[in-house]
């Protein structure tokens, strides 16, 4: 069965600092992962990475994928009160049943 | 350029009673899922369709009837609601276009309340 893990599940900061969310992924025929932010609203993406070792950056967010170990981060550098939200990661999986399997979400509170 | 739009925004519902989610997008796009997010579960797919006249079953389709006949639009019926289908309800849809087909695009989200 395909597994999406992220971690830590919840996380509260103080703006101005700098957070790490993880990812791990089990996925038959792999594709890409996903990164979404969501704010009391629907998700809207982020970062979409296929290939281990590249960075894909915007503005203080930037994310890298590992798919020998099987695992992506979201950095987010000089945290503000407006990047408080849920960060979802979601593996898609390839053939002809295209699948994206998201993980449960980190909640993000920054205080001012 | 619309996007995926949902209707209705809000919805309560008595136990037992039926309804239909309606869902629309105007890219053209193949692929249109629909999932349920309840608090801390993530998104949880329960149908999705690959093209009109072509839908499957995702993770939790218990409860939940959907058809496609066209390519804008995916209606998902809840038949007998319950409680435990209190939740919220996003349509997403995404291209089947190489380098595009990854990138999904969500409506806005119906929150459902069955009481």
């Amino acid at each position: 069965e395909d597994k999406v893990v992220q971690s830590p599940l919840s996380l509260v900061v103080h703006e101005g600092d700098t957070v790490t969310l993880n990812c791990s992924y089990e996925v038959t025929n792999f594709r890409s992962l996903l990164w979404y932010k969501q704010e009391k609203k629907a998700p809207t993406f982020l970062f979409m990475l296929t290939s281990s070792g590249i960075e894909k950056k915007s503005g203080r967010l930037s994310s890298i994928l590992d798919k020998k170990e099987l695992f992506s981060i979201l950095n987010i550098t000089a945290t503000q009160t407006g990047d408080s939200a849920i960060y979802l990661c979601a593996a898609s999986s390839g053939g002809s049943n295209y699948k994206l399997t998201f993980g449960k979400g980190t909640l993000l509170t920054v205080n001012p | 350029n619309a996007g995926v739009t949902q209707t209705p925004k809000f919805q309560v519902l008595k136990t037992g009673q039926s309804m239909t989610l309606q869902c629309a997008q105007d890219m053209n796009h193949e692929y249109m899922s629909w999932y349920r997010q309840d608090p801390g579960m993530g998104l949880r797919l329960i149908h999705y369709s690959v093209g009109a006249g072509i839908t499957d079953q995702g993770e939790v389709p218990n409860g939940y009837n959907v058809s496609r006949s066209t390519t804008e639009d995916f209606p998902l019926r809840l038949l007998s609601a319950a409680p435990s289908q209190t939740s919220v309800y996003f349509c997403a849809s995404r291209s089947k276009v190489t380098g595009r087909a990854d990138t999904q695009y969500f409506g806005p989200g119906t929150r459902l309340t069955v009481l």
